[in-house]
């Protein structure tokens, strides 16, 4: 099945400055790449999505990158905030067709920490 | 945009009773519905997938007798611990989605204590 690896699993960084997560997957098979972010307690919260057919995508201060080839892809926060303090995942989909579809594997989190 | 909602947020209980977890999707139509389990500092484990009208399909491990799941509607999946115990603690988490190939959407999970 799919594996899916998350890095760094700690990342502290100075209000304003950029961080950026990165996750490896393994199935070429996967073509759907969601990030959620989770504050303690909750559930996590989609804050940005790429599909295969995409390489980049942006929102705002939050940017997606997907290197198919390599199979892995990025996450990029600039800008950041101290509310952007929280636990990151990252996960992965497959496509049509197969018992796997629509079911989401998840790295395992990164826990990011903004310094006013 | 989608609010999923789940219930109750906190279930704290005796050892052998049996706890339901409701997850509904408030303003769509969730063909499919997850089930997520998640240990402290841990990532999220799927447990089972759920169709609306049809059994749910759970993953390797999971005990399906254990963990029973009802999606009745198109709008609600329940999730039943049955007869608990200690080990079942744990923060369970529902996702609901319009279509499988759809962004899931999280609820807010459900601390569960077995006592």
């Amino acid at each position: 099945g799919e594996n899916v690896e998350q890095h760094p699993s700690t990342l502290s960084v100075q209000e304003g400055d950029s961080a950026v997560i990165k996750c490896t997957y393994s199935d070429s098979a996967s073509n759907y790449f969601p990030w959620y972010k989770q504050e303690l307690g909750k559930g996590p919260q989609l804050i940005i999505d790429i599909r295969s057919n995409v390489g980049e995508k942006k929102d705002q201060r939050i940017a997606v990158t997907l290197n198919k080839t390599a199979k892995h892809f990025s996450l990029h926060i600039t800008e950041t905030q101290p509310e952007d303090s929280a636990v990151y995942f990252c996960a992965a989909s497959m496509g049509a067709g197969g018992t796997s579809y629509g079911k989401l594997t998840f790295g395992q989190g990164t826990i990011l920490t903004v310094h006013p | 945009g989608a609010v999923v909602s789940q219930h109750p947020s906190r279930v704290i209980c005796k050892s052998g009773t049996s706890v339901k977890i409701e997850c509904r999707s408030l303003d769509f139509q969730a063909t499919t519905m997850f089930w997520y389990r998640q240990f402290p500092k841990q990532s999220l484990m799927l447990m089972a997938t759920s169709n609306e009208g049809s059994k749910a399909t759970y993953e390797q491990g999971v005990e399906k007798d254990k963990f029973l799941i009802n999606h009745a509607s198109l709008t609600l999946s329940t999730l039943t611990v049955t007869s608990a115990h200690p080990e079942d603690s744990s923060f369970y988490i529902c996702s609901a989605s319009f279509t499988e190939n759809q962004p899931q959407h999280f609820g807010d999970g459900t601390r569960l204590s077995i006592l």
